[in-house]
């Protein structure tokens, strides 16, 4: 089946400092891929669209120069928190879209912001 | 749109009883729905999926109902099972794009 790897699993980076978090899909090619963040008890917000080749779509509210998303090959996407916070603190977890398996979430990536 | 960070709702069940999961979604052209599970600290994890030009579909120990007039997806999940405790959302998918709903947790209860 399809498989999406998100690295890292878990991030403790200093408040200002940058952190790029790596979605892959594994085995098959992902046209589309989806980045959500989620708060605890909570449900998944999407954040941006990335399609490859292009410039991501965000969606309303998230700030497109503070969480950069590159996704410069059919099976990779990369979110880049940039100048992070402690209000960046979150989970953020990645899905991938290919052509034939629908839709699959990676492992999520745990940010921590001290 | 479906998610607004809603707090979760919670369902309390025995173990072996069945689970009815209910979902509301707004988008009437959405034409693909999808239910998750997922487990503390874990991305999601399909379980079940649905056209919109279907009413039911069955999985192993898990159906979908999709009821088109009143907007509302129920996960069934039979013979529940301390395994089965976590948080389940469904998701509606129209024109590439894919929204959650609240989520439920879902507690089994030995």
């Amino acid at each position: 089946g399809a498989v999406v790897s998100q690295h890292p699993s878990r991030v403790i980076c200093k408040s200002g400092t940058s952190v790029k978090i790596e979605c892959r899909s594994l085995d098959f090619q992902a046209t589309t891929m989806f980045w959500y963040r989620q708060f605890p008890k909570q449900s998944l917000m999407l954040m941006a669209t990335s399609n490859e080749g292009s410039k991501a779509t965000y969606e309303q509210g998230v700030e497109k120069d503070k969480f950069l998303i590159n996704h410069a090959s059919l099976t990779l996407s990369t979110l880049t928190v940039t100048s992070a916070h402690p209000e960046d603190s979150s989970f953020y977890i990645c899905s991938a879209k290919g052509t034939s398996y629908g839709y699959t979430f990676g492992s999520g990536t745990r940010l921590t912001v001290v | 749109g479906e998610n607004v960070g809603l707090h979760l709702p919670t369902l309390s069940v025995q173990e072996g009883d069945n689970s009815i999961i209910n979902c509301a979604y707004s988008n009437s052209a959405s034409d693909y729905f999808i239910w998750y599970k997922q487990e503390s600290g874990k991305g999601p994890q399909f379980i079940i999926d649905i056209r919109s030009n279907m009413d039911k579909r069955q999985g192993q120990r898990v159906t979908v109902l999709l009821n088109k007039t009143v907007k509302h997806l129920s996960l069934q999940i039979a013979a529940t099972q301390p395994g089965d405790s976590a948080v389940y959302f469904c998701a509606s998918y129209n024109n590439n794009d894919m929204r959650f709903g609240a989520g439920t947790r879902l507690t089994v209860k030995p």
